[in-house]
């Protein structure tokens, strides 16, 4: 099976750095994905990593370990509309087209 | 430009009343999956189709039945709503296969069971 753990929440201050976890217990994956949700909207992709490894997008950069079973989110340069959920993703070896959210982390950034 | 759309945006149903969201696309996907979200939750997977063959969760209720017809639309049955199901529920499609990187998702239908 698997099982994706988040921080429930995380604040921090406009132009801020923060960073968001994924740890999980899974019988493998294809790649970890990010997205945001904010209140009363849709989840939307972020970013995705389907090896170990930075990938940056803007202000957005994902981690990958496989070996840590780690993942995380870096925000950089916070603005007040990154206040949002943030959830991590995988799709399960052998069942490529399921897509299993983490639990979600609730991001709030104060002036 | 729309790509998922799902109908009605809010739903109010009484309890027992069967009811029927909708969700269409124009992204051609083979993929589509419906989710659930109960607030301050993740969305959690309630099926999911790849073109007709159809992925039922092993702890998705009975209560729960999907129909996809064609590629474009999808249709979440609930039989018999129960207070407990009052939650967001979301469709998303995605193309399938192990590069498959990205879903998108409907702005979702909030349901009411009063």
């Amino acid at each position: 099976g698997q099982s994706l753990e988040q921080p429930s929440e995380v604040t921090a201050v406009e132009g801020a750095i923060v960073q968001i976890n994924c740890t999980y217990q899974t019988s493998g994956f294809y790649g970890l994905s990010w997205y945001q949700q904010h209140d009363g909207g849709a989840p939307t992709f972020l970013s995705y990593n389907a090896l170990d490894g930075l990938e940056e997008t803007g202000r957005f950069s994902s981690f990958l370990s496989r070996s840590d079973s780690y993942g995380y989110l870096l925000l950089q340069e916070l603005q007040m509309k990154d206040s949002a959920s943030y959830f991590c993703a995988v799709s399960p070896r052998g069942n490529t087209d399921k897509l299993i959210f983490g639990t979600g982390t609730r991001l709030q950034v104060f002036p | 430009d729309a790509m998922v759309i799902q109908n009605p945006r809010y739903q109010v149903t009484q309890f027992g009343k069967p009811v029927t969201l909708s969700c269409s696309q124009t992204l051609n996907h083979n993929v589509m999956y419906w989710y659930q979200q109960k607030s301050s939750q993740a969305p959690k997977l309630l099926f999911h189709y790849y073109d007709k063959d159809f992925n039922n969760e092993a702890d998705t209720p009975d209560n729960f039945q999907s129909r996809r017809p064609n590629t474009s639309f999808c249709f979440l049955d609930i039989r018999s709503p129960g207070l407990g199901d009052a939650a967001m529920y979301l469709c998303a499609t995605s193309r399938a296969g192990y590069m498959n990187t990205e879903a998108f998702f409907g702005q979702g239908t909030r349901l009411t069971v009063v």
